[in-house]
């Protein structure tokens, strides 16, 4: 099926630990991003990107790193994890300006001990 | 910059009766407008979205929203609620002529209670 598609569906981490969230989608989207979203504040946007070698900061960018090589891939890595990263992340991809809304993926539900 | 401010953190009402969730955006040009629905322990999906022309947009599960330019608003609507539509709600923005961000608000939790 066409999508989004993240993995892993959970992960729990320690605390200092680095690891990478993936995100692939099928739809030959140009823009694609990353929300983290916590108890009440919403979705909040970490980075983004408007195509494959070009990607720019969010809203909350600290800890994380992207990178986009190919149009397909979007992953997400955390540096050096931290308990303030337990979060559910979600990635999103759209096709040009938006327009047609963002088609997002099931979520990575981290939690860092 | 864009910003959404979502009016009711919560909203419970009985079945049956209507609802309107209630949405604000602030942004220095023209924008783009969705309304997303997260039910619990799943990604979120796409409700309806304002792009442009109609003011009145109607979107999946017998919802509808208004856009109003003039008080920055695209609030949401349903005339009966079902326990199904028991769930979280997300406005969001994004400017147009090309920026990529979508700026969501907070949410609204509406509870259907039978």
């Amino acid at each position: 099926n066409a999508g989004v598609t993240q993995t892993p569906k959970f992960q729990v981490l320690k605390t200092g630990q680095s690891m990478t969230l993936q995100c692939a989608q099928d739809m030959n989207h140009e823009y694609m991003s990353w929300y983290r979203q916590d108890p009440g504040m919403g979705l909040r946007l970490i980075h983004y990107s408007v195509g494959a070698g070009i990607t720019d900061q969010g809203e909350v960018p600290n800890g994380y790193n992207v990178s986009r090589s190919t149009t397909e891939d979007f992953p997400l890595r955390l540096l050096s994890a931290a308990p303030s990263q337990t979060s559910v992340y979600f990635c999103a991809s759209s096709d040009w300006e938006g327009a047609r809304g963002y088609t997002f993926g099931s979520g990575t539900r981290l939690t860092v001990v | 910059a864009q910003s959404v401010t979502q009016l009711d953190s919560q909203v419970p009402v009985f079945e049956e009766a209507p609802v309107e969730l209630r949405c604000n955006y602030s942004s220095s040009v023209s924008v783009y407008l969705f309304w997303y629905v997260q039910y619990p322990n799943q990604g979120l999906q796409l409700l309806l979205k304002y792009l442009s022309g109609s003011t009145l947009v109607k979107g999946i599960n017998g919802f509808e929203a208004e856009f109003n330019k003039s008080q920055t608003s695209f609030h949401l609507r349903k005339p009966s609620v079902h326990i199904s539509d028991t769930a979280e709600y997300f406005c969001a923005v994004s400017d147009r002529g090309g920026s990529e961000k979508l700026v969501f608000g907070k949410g609204t939790k509406l509870t259907v209670n039978p």
